[in-house]
């Protein structure tokens, strides 16, 4: 069961914001909202999450809607080596071990 | 962030034969971790939850007696892919999951496995 939905691909010009989207809208009330990406050939690497308050970082901001149905991530200045896939993922807070599941994510050219 | 590191990066092998794959984490100990493989142009899929000091736990299709996972320490889980074949050859990524807290999980850098 797909919990979360992302555009399959994005294009972004270098040196602009990166406004990716993120429909999770049957999300639980005691269920995070996570960012990872996943550089060619890498391991995920953790970005953000949050829970209802939007989130900020030295990687990126997170707004997620009122109603929590929906979130997105935001790439303030993209560079060459911000593409990647992006997972959002949703997850309950932690208790016992549950652990990621990845959907498809949204692949994020940044374009010089 | 948590320090996840595995070894080999990559690997090639013989059809038929065994190849282990060692997740360590570097910086603090994970009582749980989680293996995950990932096919060419496709999403990562989870494998197996590996708790330490007892039996994996193996998510439906995996089999248990191909990819034999140990978890013997707080900082060392292996995975052993047994009597390796052509369609083994993936991408396998390793994670470890802090506890407490939102419970952040980090991964390894991945090992690429071939087999020819």
């Amino acid at each position: 069961d797909a919990k979360t939905t992302q555009p399959p691909s994005m294009d972004c010009a270098e040196g602009r914001a990166a406004n990716l989207p993120c429909n999770h809208s049957t999300i639980s009330g005691n269920e995070y909202v996570y960012w990872y990406r996943q550089i060619h050939s890498q391991g995920p690497q953790y970005i953000i999450h949050g829970l209802k308050n939007n989130e900020t970082n030295e990687m990126a901001s997170l707004i997620i809607t009122e109603d929590r149905k929906s979130s997105t991530l935001i790439l303030p200045h993209a560079t060459l080596r911000d593409t990647a896939v992006y997972y959002c993922i949703v997850r309950p807070a932690p208790s016992g071990n549950t652990p990621l599941v990845f959907g498809k994510g949204t692949r994020l050219s940044v374009i010089a | 962030g948590a320090v996840v590191s595995q070894h080999p990066s990559w690997v090639i092998c013989k059809s038929g034969t065994s190849v282990k794959i060692e997740c360590r984490s570097l910086d603090f100990q994970a009582t749980t971790m989680f293996w995950y493989r990932q096919f060419p142009k496709q999403s990562l899929m989870l494998m197996a939850t590996s708790n330490e000091g007892s039996k994996a736990t193996y998510e439906q299709g995996v089999e248990k007696d191909k990819f034999l996972i140990n978890h013997a320490s707080l900082t060392l889980s292996t995975l052993t892919v047994t009597s390796a074949h052509p369609e083994d050859s993936s991408f396998y990524i390793c994670s470890v999951r802090l506890a407490g807290g939102p419970g952040e999980q980090f991964f390894g850098p991945g090992t690429r496995l071939t087999v020819l």
